[in-house]
Parts: C-alpha cells; structure tokens; sequence
C-alpha cells in the first residue's frame, strides 16, 4: 500500500527565518496526487497546497512545495515563518485513497 | 454556514456503552469519509462511502459501522465503547472519490472520551 513519511515530529523556528517540513512517499499508483493539510490547535485539517505534476513549485500563503517523482519528495516550505504558522501540518498522498504521513507539529517563536 | 456539521462536538460515555457520532455535509459531494485522531496514531483513515456504498474500510474492529441514510449523511455506530477509542473523530468528503486531485474538506470533529 501507500504509505507517507515526514521524519520531523516537531519543529521549533524562530520567526523570520525559514521553515522546511520534509515529505517523502512510496506508491505503486501511477496517477497521484498530493497535498499538504494543516491543522490549527482545536480546528479541523484544511487543504494548503495540493499537486500532481512533477518538477512544478506549487504556492499558497506563502508557503510552496515542489512535487519530485524523482526523489518521491513534496517537501514544504516557506522563506519566512510568522508566528501564526505555528500548526499541526499533515503531508498526504493521494493512490487509491487519502493516506497521511504521522504529521509535523512546527512552533514559531518570537 | 458551516458546510460539513458533525454532532455532537463533545461526547462522553461509559466503556460498553454504544454510541452515534452524526455527520451531515452540505457541499453537494458524492464521496464521504471518516478519520480518526488520537494521541497515539495522529490522523488515521476509517471509511470512505461513494454514492452512499461502502469503498473501503481500514478498522480492523466490527464495532465501527458507518451509516449512510441519506447521499450527504454519514453516521459512526461505535458499539462496546473502550477507553482506547477515546480520540477526535473527522467526518470528510470530497466532490468525487475517484478522481486522483478529489480534496478531501474536514468536519469540526466529535470529541469523543471513554471512561
């Protein structure tokens, strides 16, 4: 089966400085499509950035992420962490359904 | 208006008791699903419906049954309640299951705690 792995379980940053949340995946599916959740404290996961073609930087509120098949990596990132990215962040890769990586809990501090 | 209503937000029980986490979406969406997440496994596949038939189910435990009265309904029958099923319980759905970009929208969640 599917299966999604984000190595970090925590990131702690200062603010102002740049964040990476590194995603990597195995699939046997050839059409795939990925995203990254993210999930305030006592919210709901919500869509942040979704992809399936390869080599092509996908971007919303700052963050981006590239899709490498070759690497199978959809690590995300952003230039500058505010403090209110400070979240639960979810990798998940889309085969035969939505399989999620253990998730990143990342802490901005001032 | 929120679009996916889970019901109740809170839900505390006894162990062995049965209990009913509801879930309604108004998104117009052929596929739903429910996720479970707890300390110990943070956000974990259960079910997927489409067009109110089951697809697929990752519970190994016949005490989890999902209920699918109406196409934007999808209830969690949870009989012989344990403290482990202590966990936050997602309802979601998707425009189309089959479909390899279907974004997946999450409901608030069911708090739910066994005593």
């Amino acid at each position: 089966g599917d299966s999604v792995t984000q190595t970090e379980g925590l990131v702690t940053v200062t603010e102002g400085l740049p964040v990476k949340l590194n995603c990597t995946y195995q699939t046997t599916y050839l059409t795939i499509a990925f995203f990254w959740y993210v999930q305030y404290l006592n919210e709901a996961p919500q869509v942040l950035l979704k992809s399936s073609t390869d080599n092509k930087r996908t971007e919303h509120q700052g963050f981006h992420a590239t899709l490498h098949k070759s690497s199978s990596s959809f690590h995300l990132q952003k230039s500058s962490a505010q403090l209110s990215d400070s979240a639960l962040y979810y990798c998940a890769l889309w085969g035969a359904k939505l399989t999620f990586g253990g998730g990143t809990r990342l802490t901005v501090r001032p | 208006d929120p679009k996916i209503i889970q019901k109740p937000k809170y839900l505390v029980a006894v162990t062995g008791s049965e209990k009913i986490l509801i879930c309604e979406q108004y998104l117009g969406h052929n596929a739903m699903y429910w996720y479970r997440q707890s300390a110990k496994k943070p956000l974990e596949f259960m079910f997927s419906y489409s067009y109110q038939k089951l697809m697929d189910n990752q519970t190994a435990s016949s005490r989890f049954q999902p209920q699918s009265s109406k196409k934007n309904h999808l209830d969690l029958q949870i009989t012989a309640l344990k403290p482990d099923d202590s966990a936050t319980y997602f309802c979601a759905s998707s425009q189309d299951r089959g479909q390899g970009y279907a974004e997946q929208f999450f409901g608030p969640g069911t708090r739910l705690t066994v005593l």
